[in-house]
């Protein structure tokens, strides 16, 4: 199994500035992924982040738009840049144990509001 | 991608099964069928996976047609935990070992006392 936290678990930004979330595993995992969820919606990925490699972005989501780092295989940053209200929606990390592809495991989420 | 339909919302009497179905007509044959659930304000959860044989865990069963194109979860005594959005997924695979699972809007549980 793995345990994932994420700060911050909430937060409300103004316009046009940037926040840094962070993904903390508590064991090593290769794949790493980026979930929005969006007021009502679904989860949608926003990208993969396997160490080692650079981050895959799904059609719709680009680089300059939401940075990834994943220095290390418990760690991960994903950056929302140049918020607009638009990007207000909860944003989940999640992990593949190495010894399992079978079961996702999911953070609590960073809720963001941006006004 | 092989895509899922599931009701938008269901209701269950606690203490009862609950039968949330799936289908998945365009399956492929190397792909499985995932159950998650998402309970108000968390990540999503892992509940069971299948490719072709019923199975069950401590939590659910599942149980998938002989022609795969639909599958049923059953949660077999329903508490009010148990409320929830229940994501029925097939797995899809991109670009070698890359592994994602792809959200449709899912089935919303309500357990009622």
């Amino acid at each position: 199994s793995a345990v994932i936290s994420q700060k911050p678990s909430r937060d409300i930004c103004q316009r046009g500035t940037s926040l840094t979330i962070q993904c903390q595993v508590d064991s090593q995992v290769t794949m790493m992924f980026w979930y929005r969820q969006q007021p009502g919606q679904s989860l949608t990925l926003i990208a993969t982040a396997n160490q080692g490699s650079e981050a895959t972005y799904e059609s719709g989501f680009v680089i300059d738009k939401f940075p990834i780092s994943r220095p290390n295989l418990t760690f991960s940053t994903l950056t929302v840049s140049n918020m607009s209200p638009e990007d207000s929606s909860i944003y989940l990390c999640s992990v593949l144990a190495d010894d399992s592809y079978n079961e996702q495991f999911f953070g609590p989420g960073t809720r963001l509001t941006v006004l | 991608d092989a895509k899922t339909t599931q009701p938008p919302s269901m209701d269950c009497a606690e203490g009862r099964a609950a039968n949330l179905p799936c289908n998945h007509s365009t399956i492929s044959g190397n792909e499985y069928v995932y159950w998650y659930r998402q309970i108000h304000s968390q990540g999503p959860q892992y509940i069971i996976h299948g490719l072709k044989n019923n199975e069950t865990n401590e939590m659910a069963s599942l149980i998938i047609t002989e022609d795969r194109k639909s599958s049923t979860l059953i949660l077999p005594h329903a508490t009010l935990r148990d409320t929830a959005v229940y994501y029925c997924i097939v797995r899809v695979e991109s670009g070698g070992s890359n592994y994602k699972l792809t959200f449709g809007k899912g089935t919303l549980l309500t357990v009622n006392p």
